[in-house]
């Protein structure tokens, strides 16, 4: 019963390339999460969204964009590939405010991206 | 924001020992602190949590203490088997967000 879906496991980009991570949670949770995954770095929060069409940054927004245009689907964008953005991709949903279950991040499989 | 840091980075046991994994949190106001377990090439899930309320809360082999004057919390795993070798997470949850550290590579030698 899979709730977080990511569309892609492996991709393989060149620099400069647009690339886009979709992904697509059916719990109807209104927050949304994209975590990038390094060795040693753990899970960074790149870009969150409470609601459609809002976004806010997280701690390393930089070289990424973000676009949540229905509840269920939040979308990165790397808009020019570079090396250094070679990571796994963690997407990531919780229901709101105080709800109960609020509290529990629910986690899609991640997306493995390279770029050369 | 919150820093959260964890420790330590690498840990080796026994079957059957005890293991333990500290963080710190910085930010007082963080009211929630969930423990995510890893295992190779899978997604994060979700192991145990603690509210900023309760000192200590148990599930079976695992264990969460928090101490909030402090600012840390412990994962406590006893009876340690095979199938605990895992990266573990620790997070604490600021507002909206949930920052993590950066994982504890836990191996259970049979």
């Amino acid at each position: 019963d899979v709730k977080v879906t990511q569309s892609s496991r492996y991709l393989v980009k060149r620099t400069g390339e647009k690339v886009f991570l979709e992904c697509v949670q059916d719990m109807d949770h209104e927050n949304m999460f994209w975590y990038r995954q390094d060795p040693g770095l753990g899970l960074r929060l790149i870009y969150f969204s409470y609601d459609v069409k809002m976004k806010e940054k997280g701690d390393i927004p930089e070289g990424y964009s973000v676009s949540r245009e229905k509840k269920e689907r939040f979308s990165l964008i790397l808009e020019s590939a570079s090396t250094n953005q070679t990571s796994m991709y963690l997407c990531a949903s919780t229901r709101g405010g105080a709800l109960s279950g609020a509290n529990v991040l629910t986690f899609g499989a991640g997306s493995r991206l390279t770029v050369l | 924001g919150e820093n959260v840091e964890q420790h330590p980075s690498t840990l080796s046991v026994q079957e059957g020992d005890s293991a333990v994994i500290k963080c710190t949190y910085s930010d007082s106001a963080s009211n929630y602190f969930p423990w995510y377990k890893q295992e190779l090439g899978k997604r994060p899930q979700l192991i145990i949590d603690i509210r900023s309320n309760v000192g200590e809360k148990k599930d079976q082999r695992i264990a969460v203490t928090l101490n909030k004057t402090a600012k840390h919390f412990s994962l406590h795993i006893t009876e340690t088997q095979p199938e605990d070798s895992a990266v573990y997470f620790c997070a604490a949850r600021h507002g909206n967000q949930f920052y993590f550290g950066t994982g504890t590579s836990l191996t259970v030698i049979p």
